[in-house]
């Protein structure tokens, strides 16, 4: 069974730029998270969805940071315009969704993103 | 608000010694509790879940615990080798399809 996959793996970006990250979760996986990982720190929720539809997503900056799921599969974390402060590893995670049971989440291998 | 703490921040042992790292919840209504483990620049890699039900989980030179009512969990890793330098992080998930809350980490170092 393939991993959760996520690209690019490294970004480098000046400061005030654009840039975009994507996750393709596990085949059958309905819900998908993203996270993010300042150095030093644990992964921090920015934004859950389950299929299309947001669960959560009151830790997400958006004024900048924007996100979406269009087909319930894949995702794209975007930041418009980036900050010094949005240096980090971004983290895509998915489980399924059964009713009553863990859902155990599975991470991609990471986006780390540095601004200058 | 959920909020875990994972103790020490950093630790340096040398090699075949056996070791525990800590982690506390302030929340014990907790479904699971998550050990991972991160290596430079990497991904997360689960090392062992465990049920709130449960107690332990083994797996090979490690084990951990769950004490629910206490808040706390401890990661045991015996017979240490330079290999197992990493990031240790706890992770713990409430009730329902909800994300996890992670620690800041133990940075291990061991040495040869």
């Amino acid at each position: 069974e393939a991993g959760v996959a996520q690209s690019p793996r490294y970004k480098i970006i000046e400061k005030r730029q654009s840039v975009a990250f994507w996750c393709n979760p596990i085949s059958g996986h309905a819900t998908l998270y993203w996270y993010q990982q300042i150095l030093g720190q644990g992964p921090k929720l920015l934004i859950q969805f389950q299929n299309n539809g947001v669960v959560d997503d009151s830790q997400l900056p958006k004024d900048r940071f924007s996100a979406e799921r269009l087909k319930g599969v894949d995702s794209t974390l975007k930041i418009q315009p980036a900050k010094l402060e949005d240096s980090a590893v971004y983290l895509c995670a998915s489980s399924l969704d059964r009713w009553g049971a863990y859902n155990e989440q599975f991470f991609g291998p990471g986006t780390r993103l540095t601004v200058l | 608000k959920q909020e875990v703490t994972q103790i020490p921040a950093a630790l340096s042992v040398p090699e075949g010694e056996n070791l525990v790292l800590n982690c506390s919840f302030t929340d014990s209504a907790i479904y699971n509790l998550q050990w991972f483990r991160q290596d430079p620049g990497k991904g997360l890699t689960s090392l062992l879940l465990i049920q709130s039900s449960q107690r332990e989980q083994t797996s090979g030179r490690l084990n951990a615990s769950l004490d629910k009512s206490s808040g706390r969990s401890t990661l045991y890793i015996a017979a240490s080798q330079p290999g197992d330098s990493a990031t240790y992080l706890c992770a713990v998930s409430q009730p329902g399809n909800t994300p996890l809350v992670f620690g800041k980490g133990t940075r291990l170092s061991v040495i040869a």
